[in-house]
Order: C-alpha cells, then sequence, then structure tokens
C-alpha cells in the first residue's frame, strides 16, 4: 500500500453537484492531513488542512478525517468550473515537518 | 501566508550546465524544502534547506548534483548540477507556516527544461 493514496480520475462532475474526492493512508502517516489544489502549470495552494476526527467546514470546501478508517476527504459543494484543477493530498509522518503526497486527483467540473 | 517568490520562473539550458535557482520569502521562516514536480506527476521532496547546516537530503538525491544553500531565514538556493534531459520538470520551494503546524505553502515554481 502507498502511504497516501488517491484516484487519479479524473473525476468529473457537472457545475452546482458535489465533488467527493478521497484519500487513504497508510499507519506511517498519522498526524496532520492537507488538501492543495493545483491549476494547471501553477504551484499547489493550499486549502484545507486538518488535524481531528472528524468534520472540518470552509466555505464551498468540507474536508473529514476519520483515522480508525484511515481515510480523509475533500466535499466541493456548488462545485464551479474554476474548481476544475487536480487536488493533491498530504498528510505528515511523525515530527519531521515532512509531508507525504498522493498522486493526485484531476477533477472536471462541466458547465 | 508568506509570500514566496522564486528566480527564474523558467529556463532552457543545455546538458552539461548548471542553474542555481533562488527562493525568497518575505518573512523568516524556520524550514524551507525544495521539491521536483515532473509532468503529470506528483510532489518529490529533494531536500530540507537547514539554515546555518548542510541540507538534509532525501533518498535517491545527492549534495553534488543538487548543492542547496540557505544564509539565512528568508532566503535559499537549489542548484541542479551537470544537467541532463532527465532534469527537465518543475522545481518548487517551499515554507513551513510558523506557528507549530505542519502547513506548508510553495512558491511559483521554476520550469527547467534541459536540451
Amino acid at each position: 500500500q502507498k502511504e497516501v493514496e488517491q484516484n487519479s480520475g479524473p473525476l468529473s462532475v457537472p457545475e452546482g453537484a458535489i465533488a467527493s474526492l478521497n484519500c487513504t493512508y497508510s499507519d506511517r502517516v498519522s498526524q496532520s492531513f492537507f488538501w492543495y489544489r493545483q491549476y494547471s502549470g501553477k504551484s499547489p495552494e493550499l486549502i484545507m488542512s486538518i488535524y481531528s476526527n472528524g468534520d472540518k467546514e470552509d466555505g464551498r470546501f468540507t474536508a473529514q478525517l476519520n483515522k480508525a478508517s484511515q481515510y480523509v476527504s475533500l466535499l466541493i459543494r456548488d462545485s464551479q468550473p474554476s474548481d476544475s484543477a487536480t487536488y493533491l493530498c498530504a498528510g505528515n509522518a511523525g515530527n519531521n515537518r515532512k509531508l507525504i503526497w498522493g498522486l493526485g486527483t484531476s477533477l472536471a467540473v462541466n458547465p | 501566508s508568506a509570500v514566496i517568490s522564486q528566480k527564474p520562473s523558467r529556463d532552457i539550458c543545455q546538458r552539461g550546465t548548471s542553474l542555481t535557482i533562488q527562493c525568497q520569502v518575505d518573512s523568516q521562516v524556520t524550514m524551507m524544502f525544495w521539491y521536483r514536480q515532473q509532468p503529470g506527476q506528483s510532489l518529490t521532496l529533494i531536500a530540507t534547506a537547514n539554515q546555518g547546516s548542510e541540507a538534509t537530503y532525501e533518498s535517491g538525491f545527492v549534495i553534488d548534483k543538487f548543492p542547496i544553500s540557505r544564509p539565512n531565514l528568508t532566503f535559499s538556493t537549489l542548484t541542479v548540477s551537470n544537467m541532463s534531459p532527465e532534469d527537465s520538470s518543475i522545481y518548487l520551494c517551499s515554507v513551513l507556516r510558523t506557528g507549530g503546524t505542519y502547513e506548508q505553502y510553495f512558491g511559483p515554481g521554476t520550469r527547467l527544461t534541459v536540451t
């Protein structure tokens, strides 16, 4: 099992729908989790961080963490074409401050 | 979040030459990282740039090929030495947000093409 695993996609949703992005992780990745958005030709941009079990909401974005099942997800409500990007899931391992990255999920929101 | 700049934004270099990429942050940060991202791929950590000491390299990356400097808490450079076409990639610096979190913020990246 990869340490942080994501479906590569592409995930395609119609405008206005909820986009659901999922990420699973191994035992080594244990503490904090992050979702980054990366537009084509641009650098990754942090959109959500989550540290404890449960949901965390920020505008149209909700991150969900379930440590018992070892998954973290990102929900995007009322998806817009401008949400079309690659979404990278990352987690940290231990206290060394390095992040372990998934391969990313490509999201396409169709008008 | 910190404002991070990188120079150059892109370059085309010949095989066998070296390129130094600069990363400047508008505030002092404890940790800086250098990544490589090849087309269509995720991020690969090259090294952690430590202020006042040698960088910490990840498996598969060595100092002779990717020397790193970090003379102060706002600046770092990555040199890609003796380049080959396989070094064509986007190189990104990131900084760790201060305050005890693990959030990283990225510079705009340097797109390197080696011919």
